[in-house]
């Protein structure tokens, strides 16, 4: 079963717009992590932001995190068409185990 | 550099063959983890391991298994191979919090 729920499951947008993904979660966390991955590729580690943080930043990228409503946002300023990709949520619940959503699918035209 | 490596990239084998993927790690890191990655359910775990000669099972260990002999290897075996194993198979390991990904396993069972 799947922990993290992404929303929307695609997204295209023009190169220089902002891109926002969320993901909504079951149960108490550890900490979420964003993770991108190239077709065909592995999966590269974004941020994490641990449950008693709100916010992080990390270049264009900005992480929301709300506990009370279990879930969790991820804005890509001034989008590339090189940040075209999957993007995952993963929350750790404990154990260092991840448990991942179905994704994101976001394209970003030149 | 520090790396994690699996091989093979691609695997095509019969039903009923038994399979070995291999993932090897130089972070030297203890945590290391199985997952698989079908379209529409994201990445799930098959199996994990906090150290040598320690080893769980994951979300969809059913036909797997792993073995830790050392820190560096977690090779994953599918002991009698099935269809329903046709995926995208991806090792990680992890200090804890953030994970390093292999860049991936295709295997087809026909």
């Amino acid at each position: 079963s799947q922990q993290g729920e992404e929303d929307p499951q695609a997204l295209s947008i023009q190169e220089g717009e902002n891109a926002t993904m969320n993901c909504s979660y079951k149960t108490s966390i550890n900490n979420l992590q964003w993770y991108r991955q190239n077709s065909g590729r592995g999966l590269v580690h974004l941020i994490l932001i641990r449950s008693n943080e709100r916010e992080k930043h990390s270049g264009r990228l900005r992480v929301t995190l709300d506990t009370s409503k279990k879930s969790s946002s991820l804005l890509i300023t001034a989008s590339r068409a090189a940040d075209t990709a999957s993007y995952f949520c993963a929350t750790d619940a404990g154990g260092n185990m991840l448990t991942f959503g179905g994704g994101t699918r976001l394209m970003v035209k030149p | 550099d520090a790396e994690i490596t699996q091989s093979p990239r691609h695997k095509i084998t019969e039903t009923g063959r038994q399979v070995t993927l291999a993932c090897h790690q130089t972070w030297n890191h203890n945590n290391m983890f199985w997952y698989r990655q079908d379209l529409g359910h994201g990445l799930r775990l098959i199996h994990y391991s906090y150290g040598v000669q320690d080893t769980n099972k994951g979300e969809v260990s059913d036909g797997y298994s792993v073995s830790r002999s050392n820190t560096e290897d977690l090779p994953l075996t599918l002991e009698s191979a099935a269809s329903s194993q046709t995926s995208v198979y991806f090792c990680a390991s992890s200090p804890g919090g953030r994970k390093y990904f292999g860049p991936g396993t295709r295997l087809t069972v026909t």
